[in-house]
């Protein structure tokens, strides 16, 4: 059972727009969310999170909102810059566990 | 400052074999987790350590053990490799607070055949 669901598995967006990553979630008890970027070959990178007592966090071109009646968080990505190509996770935890559950990610490809 | 290291880059293996992954990091991090990553499953937890001495099992810990006995080092082993294990296996650490942020290694591409 995917707690965490990406479902989208790639996007293609033109230089400049906005790119828009969805994340969708099950379990209740997620009471803090974060998102990961990761280039090939590479580790995943931090890129920004957001608990549930809020439902916008904002760092830059980099905004995440969280629905939560809905159990969908998003990642806008404004303007949308070629470096940014690479694949997204969003993942979430139950704070105080150790047990962050990862999404399938979804693979981002900005046009130049 | 390296962060996250994981050795080797890469390996294959033939059934049955051993195997240590070695992850270390130089950030004075209490936790440390090991993670693999199958296509279309994204991340998933095998096991994971909260300090120095201390392990735990995650998600999908089954056919692994780990080993923390420096706080830098945090160490996976495969005792009798099974071609299942064929993965790209990532390895993180965090400061200690929860939740927050890990930092993940590069990464050690695996195959067993």
């Amino acid at each position: 059972d995917q707690q965490v669901k990406q479902n989208s598995p790639s996007l293609s967006v033109q230089e400049g727009r906005i790119s828009i990553l969805n994340c969708d979630y099950t379990n209740s008890m997620f009471d803090y969310f974060l998102w990961y970027k990761k280039y090939p070959a590479e580790g995943p990178t931090f890129l920004i999170s957001i608990s549930s007592i809020k439902d916008k966090n904002e760092d830059g071109r980099f905004t995440v909102f969280l629905n939560k009646s809905a159990k969908h968080l998003s990642l806008h990505i404004v303007p949308s810059q070629p470096g940014d190509s690479a694949v997204y996770f969003c993942a979430a935890t139950d704070s105080g566990t150790y047990k962050y559950i990862f999404g399938t990610g979804t693979r981002l490809k900005v046009l130049a | 400052n390296a962060g996250v290291t994981q050795t080797p880059k890469f390996r294959v293996l033939k059934t049955g074999q051993s195997m240590t992954l070695l992850c270390a990091q130089d950030m004075n991090h209490e936790y440390m987790y090991w993670y693999r990553q199958d296509p279309g499953m994204g991340l998933r937890l095998i096991h994971y350590s909260v300090g120095e001495g201390t392990t735990a099992k995650g998600e999908v810990p089954d056919g692994y053990n780990v080993s923390r006995l420096k706080k830098q080092n945090f160490l996976l082993g495969l005792e009798s490799a099974a071609p299942s294990q064929t993965s790209v296996y990532f390895c993180a650490s965090s400061l200690g607070t929860l939740p927050e942020k890990q930092y993940f290694g590069p990464g050690t591409r695996l195959t067993v055949l």
